[in-house]
């Protein structure tokens, strides 16, 4: 059975700084991997999805890097803002229809 | 462009009451649907998949069930509500069932009392 484990649980910044979120995975023959974003009480938006042929996928701001034969990924989040304060969720794709999730990691940009 | 709802956004109910709980989506034909729930301190769990009208697919034991009447219609529902079915309840849809990005809905918050 697949399990998805994000580091940290949460975490509190200053705004500008660089940070990077962790997501480890316990079955690496997954088909994809994404990072979502959750407001409070708002439901998930998609910020990358990395296939499991690809090293890493970015988007503004964000990097995102997969690594699955040791089953861990990261998040990159350059220059942070009090904009990208939120829950960030990781999720891997092993087939059958199904996202496997991580608890997320709580992020707190102060400005 | 696609749209997702889900109605309602927040709903409190007695313990033993009925629920159901609806997500439409449009700009699209024959998409996956997904029910999750997030419950506090827990991640999001899926509880229905559907690839198309009449096939559900449920992932876990429990007390809700799911239909899917129409091509772009998706409804959870319980006869009676435990306290424990409380939570975030999301509803998704993806274009392919092969690990497309999947798009969620706002979410409705159910209190069970």
């Amino acid at each position: 059975k697949q399990e998805v484990t994000q580091i940290p649980a949460a975490l509190s910044v200053p705004e500008g700084e660089n940070l990077v979120l962790n997501c480890s995975f316990t079955d690496s023959a997954i088909y994809n991997l994404q990072w979502f974003r959750q407001d409070p009480g708002k439901g998930l938006t998609s910020l990358l999805l990395i296939q499991s042929s690809q090293r890493e996928q970015t988007s503004g701001r964000l990097n995102a890097s997969l690594d699955k034969s040791s089953g861990r990924s990261t998040l990159y989040i350059a220059a942070s803002q009090p904009g990208d304060s939120a829950t960030y969720l990781c999720a891997v794709y092993s087939g059958y229809s199904t996202l496997t999730f991580g608890k997320g990691t709580m992020l707190l940009v102060s400005p | 462009s696609q749209t997702i709802h889900q109605w309602p956004a927040t709903l409190v109910q007695p313990v033993g009451s009925p629920l159901s709980l609806e997500c439409t989506v449009e700009g699209t034909s024959n998409p996956n649907l997904y029910w999750y729930r997030q419950a506090a301190g827990r991640g999001l769990q899926l509880l229905f998949y559907s690839v198309g009208i009449g096939q559900i697919s449920s992932e876990v034991p429990q007390n809700l069930s799911a239909s899917r009447p129409q091509d772009r219609q998706f409804i959870l529902s319980s006869k009676k509500l435990l306290l424990s079915d409380s939570g975030f309840y999301l509803c998704a849809w993806s274009v392919d069932r092969g690990g497309d990005t999947q798009y969620f809905g706002p979410g409705t918050r159910l209190t069970v009392l």
